[in-house]
């Protein structure tokens, strides 16, 4: 069983420019949750994606914007980035949506640095 | 304001010391709780869950009940490890609502 994926590890980008992070669920897994951790913090959530439909947002601006594809896997798009954006982002899958308190399997996650 | 409070870290402790680490939350509804541990340089990973009040959720020592008359769900475990050396996260989810805790770091020395 292939646990989640993230790509890449790390990346650098500089103010105002876009990033596009990937992530691949476990296998069986129709859920995919983003969430940011800034540094010495715990992760906020961005957004879930539950069978290719936004199902659940949190307080990210429209800039933040995502998709899942119809096998699960997932992308975290963010445009016109900026300091504050610098952060790991964490990507989980899960069977169900959160709502049934259901495990969420979380990815190694993107260090984002943006200068 | 913050769903969840967790208690300020860093924590250090003795091998075979007891631990507990204090986590408050407010959610509307029943929520399902959780406790998260994040090892140096890896993702996160489930510790222990529940899901209804006066649960007990354990796995590898840790243990921690879902108390809804303080809506707390203290950590705790009768004697650490070097290896228990991480940081840990509370976190809560109610619908489609997420939350974590700013996570307390624990480094137990031998």
């Amino acid at each position: 069983e292939t646990g989640v994926t993230q790509s890449p590890t790390h990346l650098i980008k500089t103010r105002g420019q876009q990033v596009t992070l990937r992530c691949s669920s476990q296998s069986g897994h129709n859920t995919v949750s983003w969430y940011q951790q800034a540094l010495g913090q715990g992760p906020q959530f961005i957004f879930q994606y539950y069978r290719e439909e936004e199902n659940g947002r949190g307080n990210f601006p429209p800039r933040f914007s995502g998709l899942q594809f119809p096998n699960y896997s997932s992308e975290l798009n963010v445009n016109a980035l900026e300091l504050d954006d610098s952060a790991l982002y964490l990507c989980a899958s899960s069977s169900q949506p959160r709502g049934s308190g259901n495990e969420q399997f979380f990815g190694p996650g993107t260090r984002l640095t943006v200068l | 304001g913050d769903s969840v409070t967790q208690m300020e870290g860093p924590v250090t402790l003795s091998e075979e010391a007891f631990l507990t680490i204090n986590c408050t939350y407010t959610a509307t509804g029943y929520p399902s709780l959780f406790w998260y541990v994040q090892y140096p340089g890896e993702g996160l990973q489930l510790l222990l869950k529940a899901t209804k009040a006066d649960d007990k959720g354990s796995n590898k020592g840790f243990e921690a009940t879902y108390r809804k008359e303080t809506t707390s769900f203290h950590l705790e475990k009768g004697s650490v490890q070097v290896s228990d050396s991480a940081v840990y996260f509370c976190a809560r989810t109610n619908n489609n609502d997420m939350r974590f805790g700013a996570g307390t770091r624990l480094t137990v020395k031998p």
